[in-house]
């Protein structure tokens, strides 16, 4: 079981270009998150998606776009890569309850992005 | 979003039991507690979760009083490869309202 599985592990970009960080969970889980860490931080969700065709902003959505392109996959695009955004990329997936309580997420390894 | 205060850092030894305190005093009405367990180079793990009382899984035990302003994650004697980074959060659900995650406490359990 793959669990919450990103593509790829290991980037580096020049300023200005752009690129898609991949994300794919095989837990029919309804919702997805983007999270970047920076060193020694915690993470912040840049955006998220609460359902197939949703997409909502989060803590620092600016500099990047999102696609919930089907229930499993939820990618991330930096349009012009800046050095600002270099970091660790997280995605995650979690279930949603109808009693509304917050259902644990489940992380992928990370994508590490380093723009020059 | 109710923010989240823990110790930066805690040391402790093998074999002893380890104890993490959160201070929640924004803590609304319908948000649950949930920690989480972060290795170097690795996504965050789920730990436990819960609302009031006490809570206790394979892993951990969580202790919320009362007020539910707090709360303390406790570790039974650690070993070497519980030094991580713990995360506290507290939130609703996570579609609606998304968690925040803060800084963590850093342990590093010694032999």
């Amino acid at each position: 079981n793959a669990g919450v599985t990103q593509t790829p592990k290991f980037q580096v970009l020049k300023t200005g270009q752009s690129m898609t960080l991949q994300c794919a969970q095989d837990m029919n889980h309804n919702s997805m998150y983007w999270y970047r860490q920076d060193p020694g931080m915690g993470l912040r969700l840049i955006y998220y998606s609460a359902s197939e065709g949703t997409t909502d902003k989060g803590e620092v959505p600016n500099g990047y776009n999102v696609s919930r392109l089907n229930k499993r996959e939820f990618s991330l695009r930096l349009e012009s890569a800046a050095p600002s955004q270099t970091s660790v990329y997280f995605c995650a997936s979690s279930e949603v309850s109808p009693a509304d309580i917050n259902q644990p997420q489940h992380f992928g390894d990370g994508t590490r992005l380093s723009i020059l | 979003l109710a923010k989240t205060t823990q110790p930066i850092s805690m040391d402790s030894y093998e074999g002893q039991e380890v104890n993490i305190t959160c201070s929640h005093n924004n803590i609304a009405t319908n948000d649950y507690i949930t920690w989480y367990q972060q290795f170097p180079s690795q996504g965050p793990r789920f730990i436990i979760q819960g609302y009031k009382t006490k809570v206790t899984n394979e892993v951990a035990s969580l202790f919320i009083p009362a007020d539910r302003k707090s709360s303390t994650l406790s570790l039974p004697r650690v070993s070497l490869s519980d030094t991580a980074v713990y995360y506290c959060l507290v939130g609703g659900n996570t579609g609606r309202r998304a968690l925040t995650f803060g800084s963590g406490t850093r342990l590093q359990v010694q032999p």
